[in-house]
């Protein structure tokens, strides 16, 4: 079965990197493209940045862009978002999302990642 | 960007009841619509895609219509097991948003 797996959250200062990895298993990692989704506490689903199947192809959120990097490497069947520049805004659960169809990023986030909480604080 | 909205943000209800929620999108969107449930401390669940498609092992008291800007999701009788938290998200362009999302709880 499907299984997602996040982590590399933790408490970060403002300003400061941080880079989030989620381990896929249980399907062909590289036919699909992948999403990072984040919820700060109590808050609702915001969607943070695509990768295409390949790579070739990436999106994000205004309220990321020039800050996060998404990357995967298809060979190690892992998804990164390396995050700089951090606020205190980028406080959220970081979740990894698969795609419900292969080759395409249709933004139907069949599969999710159970997250990874990233703090930003001083 | 296209904004989401939903009514009504929160609802009460009873076993049995049936429920629906109402998404809007600031333009249209054709049937690129999804809804997501959502439990307290668990990653969401994809129930519908493309606006009427049921997700494979979503039980069929889950529907949804709609196309253009306005959608529903309806739960046709309430089980114990469905409160929870409802987003509906457009997938029909990036950036993908969702909607603030529907709380339903226990009347």
């Amino acid at each position: 079965q499907v299984q997602l797996v996040e982590s590399g959250g933790g408490v970060v200062q403002p300003g400061r990197s941080l880079r989030l990895s989620c381990a896929a298993s249980g399907f062909t990692f590289s036919s699909y493209g992948m999403h990072w989704v984040r919820q700060a506490p109590g808050k609702g689903l915001e969607w943070v940045a695509v990768i295409s199947y390949d790579g070739s192809d990436k999106y994000y959120a205004d309220s990321v862009k020039g800050r996060f990097t998404i990357s995967r490497d298809n060979s190690k069947k892992t998804l990164y978002l390396q995050m700089n520049s951090l606020r205190a805004e980028d406080t959220a659960v970081y979740y990894c999302a698969k795609e419900k169809e292969q080759w395409v990023a249709q933004g139907y986030f069949q599969h999710w990642g159970q997250g990874t909480l990233v703090t930003v604080s001083s | 960007d296209i904004q989401m909205t939903q009514s009504p943000s929160s609802l009460s209800a009873s076993v049995g009841d049936r429920v629906t929620i109402t998404c809007r999108a600031s333009q249209s969107i054709s049937s690129y619509l999804n809804w997501y449930q959502q439990k307290p401390g668990k990653a969401p669940k994809l129930l519908i895609y493309a606006a009427s498609s049921l997700q494979s092992g979503v039980p069929s008291r889950f529907s949804g219509s709609g196309f253009e800007s306005d959608f529903t999701l309806t739960i046709s009788s309430l089980q114990p097991e469905d409160f929870a938290t409802y987003y509906c998200q457009q997938s029909y362009t990036t950036p993908f948003t969702f909607g603030p999302g529907t709380k339903v709880d226990i009347k």
